[in-house]
C-alpha cells in the first residue's frame, strides 16, 4: 500500500529559525513528490520535485528530493510567524489515474 | 483564491440522512478529485474524475459515489451518513489526467449529528 510519512508531527520555533521537515515514502511507480501549504482552508501548491538531488527554492523555502533514499525535505529559514501552517507532503503514483498519496502533515507554529 | 469553488462551505445533518457536496472546478481544468480530511487524518484520496469520465478511485466507502457532469463541475453523494463522515471534503481540480499542482477548494465541512 501506498505510504507518505511526515515528520515531526508538529513543532513550535521561534521567528528568526530555521526549520527542516522531513517526508518519506513507499510508493509503486513513483511520479512527482509535491508540498503544499494548508493555512486555513484549501491547501496551496508550494513545490512540485521529479528529480534527484536538484534543489527548488522559492524565497526563505526551498525543497530536495532523494528518490534512491525515498524521501524529501522542505527547509524554511529566517520563519515568520506568517510561516504557521500544516505543510503537507504528497506522493504521485503513475498508474491508470493517477493520485496524489497525502501524508498526515507537519503542523508549525512561529511564535514571535 | 484557487478558481475552484465548493459549495456548501458548512453542512450540518443527521445520521442516516443523504447530503450532495458540489464543486465547480478552475476554467479550462478537466480532472477533478475529491478528498476527505478528518481531524485526526490527512488528505485522503476518493476519486478522480478526468473529463467526465471515472479515472481512479481510492479509499470511498459504497455509501459514497460521485459524478462529473459535461460542463465538467462534479458532485460528491454522501448517503446513509454515520458519524465517522464528518469531515472537510475537499475538491481539487487540474488541466490533465497526471495531477502535478492541485488546485483545491475551500472545502465543505461536513457535521454529521
Amino acid at each position: 500500500e501506498d505510504k507518505v510519512v511526515q515528520s515531526p508531527l508538529s513543532l513550535v520555533v521561534h521567528e528568526g529559525d530555521t526549520v527542516t521537515l522531513n517526508c518519506s515514502y513507499e510508493v509503486t511507480n513513483f511520479r512527482s513528490l509535491l508540498w503544499y501549504k494548508q493555512e486555513k482552508k484549501a491547501p496551496t501548491f508550494l513545490f512540485m520535485l521529479t528529480s534527484s538531488g536538484i534543489e527548488k527554492k522559492s524565497g526563505r523555502l526551498s525543497s530536495i528530493l532523494d528518490k534512491k533514499e525515498l524521501f524529501s525535505i522542505l527547509n524554511i529559514t529566517a520563519t515568520q510567524t506568517g510561516d504557521s501552517a500544516v505543510y503537507l507532503c504528497a506522493v504521485e503514483a503513475l498508474m491508470v489515474g493517477n493520485k496524489l498519496v497525502f501524508g498526515a502533515g507537519t503542523i508549525l507554529r512561529v511564535k514571535s | 483564491d484557487s478558481g475552484v469553488t465548493q459549495t456548501p462551505k458548512h453542512l450540518i445533518t443527521a445520521t442516516g440522512q443523504r447530503v450532495t457536496l458540489r464543486c465547480s472546478p478552475r476554467s479550462g481544468d478537466l480532472s477533478v478529485y475529491w478528498y476527505q480530511q478528518s481531524l485526526d487524518q490527512g488528505l485522503q484520496f476518493l476519486i478522480q474524475y478526468y473529463n467526465g469520465e471515472e479515472r481512479a478511485k481510492g479509499n470511498i466507502l459504497e455509501r459514497f459515489s460521485a459524478q462529473q457532469f459535461p460542463d465538467l463541475h462534479s458532485e460528491l453523494n454522501l448517503s446513509s451518513l454515520e458519524l465517522g463522515d464528518s469531515a472537510l471534503y475537499f475538491c481539487a481540480s487540474s488541466v490533465l489526467g497526471p495531477p502535478g499542482e492541485l488546485f483545491f477548494g475551500e472545502g465543505s465541512r461536513l457535521t454529521v449529528l
